[in-house]
């Protein structure tokens, strides 16, 4: 089954402090991870993807395939990251790109 | 451009009422996706279209739920008979030939 675990429902640091989101999945082939990210107010918007090995706004996210993690990093966090974030799979699984999303963490960043 | 827009942003609905929930996506995007959002949850896969045909629905949870996008373009989910456990923000997503998906604000729904 595929899911997607994100075991930090809040997590509160300071301005330029580094942050760290978890993500772990399970998936039984080889999935796509995304981080997606929903700002106050604000539709759901793409982070960044594991394929594109981009870092989007000084954040980066690894894929660890024996961990099957996926945890998204930036060294220096700022008070605009403050929103919400999903980490998400797709697995392309009988055409269906659908996307199977964690519970989503809530990152603070504090003055 | 403009995004993937939805319509209501908000509907309340009386229990046992019908409603129908509104996407338009992005112009010449192939995929539509819907998706269920409940309070605290991150978003759950409802169904899926690409073009006109609606290749997943493994995700609606119950036959109270029926999505159409007949033409290939703007997408309708219609939820029969309301209860009060469909409380959640809708969600539509729109995608060109590929991976990425572009979401909608969603429609809040609250049935009373």
């Amino acid at each position: 089954a595929q899911r997607v675990t994100q075991p930090e429902k809040l997590l509160s640091v300071f301005k330029g402090a580094p942050v760290e989101l978890k993500c772990n999945y399970s998936y039984s082939g080889s999935p796509e991870l995304f981080w997606y990210v929903q700002y106050s107010r604000q539709r759901l918007q793409l982070l960044l993807r594991h394929i594109s090995r981009e870092s989007i706004k000084g954040f980066t996210a690894d894929l660890n395939k024996g961990e099957t993690s996926f945890h998204l990093k930036k060294p220096f966090a700022q008070e605009e990251d403050s929103a919400m974030y999903y980490c998400a799979l797709s697995g392309n699984q009988g055409g269906s790109e659908k996307l199977v999303f964690g519970k989503g963490t809530k990152l603070t960043v504090n003055p | 451009g403009a995004g993937v827009s939805q319509s209501p942003r908000y509907k309340v609905a009386k229990r046992g009422q019908d409603v129908a929930l509104r996407c338009d996506p992005i112009s010449g995007h192939v995929s539509l996706f819907w998706y269920q959002q409940a309070l605290g949850q991150g978003p759950e896969f409802l169904t899926y279209f690409q073009n006109e045909a609606q290749l997943d629905k493994s995700g609606l949870p119950s036959d109270r739920f029926f999505a159409e996008r007949p033409e290939g373009s703007v997408s309708t989910l219609k939820i029969q008979r309301t209860q009060q456990e469909d409380s959640a923000v809708y969600l539509c997503a729109s995608s060109p030939q590929g991976i990425r998906q572009f979401f909608g604000p969603g429609t809040r729904l609250t049935v009373l």
